[in-house]
């Protein structure tokens, strides 16, 4: 069984789309994170959910919404594409920070 | 501000050599370190973690790593790298005090010629 699963794996769209990419983790994990990956392989935080409430949320356009039906499900939901989305996203999951994060496999986005 | 450098961007070595990549962090309270890998079109993988103990820890695939407190430095090693670990290599610092975020470095590649 995968730990933490995201949904699609690769993504390609116009700009102006809006679209979602989706995660699931069966950790029992508390806190889930959303990462995003340049093309130069910095790796950056972008939000954080622990048991359902936003507790990190980075300096990221209002345009990426994060949403967590559970404390098992993170989603990004992305409006109005742009050229300069286009990166892999990851999604973790974590009991306590000190343990680590597990990571999803990623979603390479790509805007055309 | 917490940030983590690596000092190595690309290293090229043959297999059976040795390893060591460079970890330095800028923090301020009690940290917790790691390595994460990142083979050629995968997710990141836990290689070792610190966080209390022991400043030498050892990880999977030979792989360990020293935790120098006065030098702020978690520098990764291996005695002798395979073909196979060939991959990008993050070290990574959170603490006590930035509420779980895991900052990354910018990430060293290594690739290791058979």
């Amino acid at each position: 069984d995968t730990a933490v699963s995201q949904t699609p794996k690769y993504l390609v769209t116009q700009m102006g789309n809006d679209k979602s990419i989706k995660c699931e983790q069966n950790l029992g994990h508390d806190t889930m994170y959303w990462y995003k990956q340049d093309s130069k392989k910095f790796l950056k935080i972008m939000f954080s959910y622990n048991n359902k409430e936003l507790i990190i949320n980075e300096t990221v356009p209002n345009r990426f919404s994060p949403k967590s039906p559970d404390k098992a499900h993170l989603n990004l939901h992305i409006n109005s594409l742009e050229l300069g989305d286009s990166a892999v996203y990851f999604c973790a999951s974590s009991q306590e920070a000190v343990y680590g994060y597990t990571f999803g496999s990623g979603t390479r986005l790509t805007v055309v | 501000a917490q940030s983590v450098s690596q000092h190595n961007h690309h290293v090229i070595l043959s297999e059976a050599a040795s390893l060591e990549l460079g970890c330095n962090y800028s923090y301020g309270g009690t940290v917790n370190l790691f390595w994460y890998v990142q083979y050629p079109g995968q997710h990141l993988q836990l290689l070792l973690k610190y966080f209390s103990g022991d400043p030498l820890v050892k990880g999977i695939k030979g792989f360990e790593a020293e935790f120098i407190k006065s030098k702020f430095s978690f520098n990764l090693r291996k005695p002798s790298v395979q073909w196979s670990d060939t991959a990008e290599y993050f070290c990574a610092v959170t603490g006590s005090s930035n509420t779980g975020k895991l900052i990354f470095g910018q990430g060293t590649t290594l690739q290791v010629k058979p």
